[in-house]
């Protein structure tokens, strides 16, 4: 079993749309939760961080379920630009800092 | 200002040849990481220096793969013998590493590795 698993898409909605991706995690040692943004053949960027309590930026949303081990993130009215893969990212705690990615989900928003 | 930056963006190289691949992180930051992304693969963490420990290597899928940091700075991965199945892209990351957990790393554009 992946430790970060992601539905990998690809996921072809409409400009405006709303759209949900989630992400469950395996090991329950994990402390820290990102999404990451990856555009076609460029690097991860850090979209937004993912706390407890649920956290907004703008059109995104992040929310975390601890007991779960589930991370979902929700685009709404969506963009062109918001066309990319989205990176589910963990850190498990310790002395090491490596992230643990998904393989990502691909989103193509359509005019 | 500058971030992290990689060398080169490209190389293609034959079977069994040696290459080394160079990483500048942002100046002043004391964590830097090698992760490599296969095609239709998520990243997968090979190495990780942070100030002068020694590094956690933990990731690295053979010991054809060796990385050094020098003075703190500049780190070179080298993998000797190269396979066809090393072929990828090698990202290099770094951040500040306060002592926080959630430091956000931040990535070069990567280095595609071909190996014919």
């Amino acid at each position: 079993r992946k430790e970060v698993e992601q539905d990998p898409g690809p996921f072809n909605v409409p400009e405006g749309a709303t759209v949900a991706f989630n992400c469950t995690y395996s090991n329950s040692a994990s402390q820290s939760f990102f999404w990451y943004r990856q555009d076609c053949r460029k690097e991860p960027k850090l979209l937004m961080s993912v706390y407890s309590s649920g956290n907004e930026d703008g059109r995104f949303t992040a929310q975390l379920n601890r007991a779960s081990q589930y991370i979902s993130l929700l685009i709404r009215d969506s963009k062109l630009s918001d066309s990319a893969t989205y990176l589910c990212v963990v850190q498990i705690s310790g002395s090491a800092r490596q992230l643990t990615f998904g393989s990502g989900t691909q989103l193509t928003v359509l005019p | 200002g500058a971030g992290v930056s990689q060398s080169p963006s490209n190389k293609v190289t034959e079977k069994g040849k040696d290459v080394e691949l160079r990483c500048d992180p942002i100046s002043g930051h004391t964590a830097l990481y090698w992760y490599r992304q296969s095609l239709g693969q998520g990243l997968e963490f090979l190495i990780y220096f942070q100030g002068n420990s020694a590094p956690d290597k933990s990731g690295l899928p053979s010991d054809r793969f060796s990385a050094e940091r020098t003075g703190g700075s500049v780190s070179t991965l080298t993998i000797q013998r190269t396979q066809q199945e090393d072929s990828a892209v090698y990202l290099c990351a770094s951040s500040a590493t306060s002592g926080r957990v959630s430091d956000t790393q931040y990535f070069g554009p990567g280095t595609r590795l071909t190996v014919l």
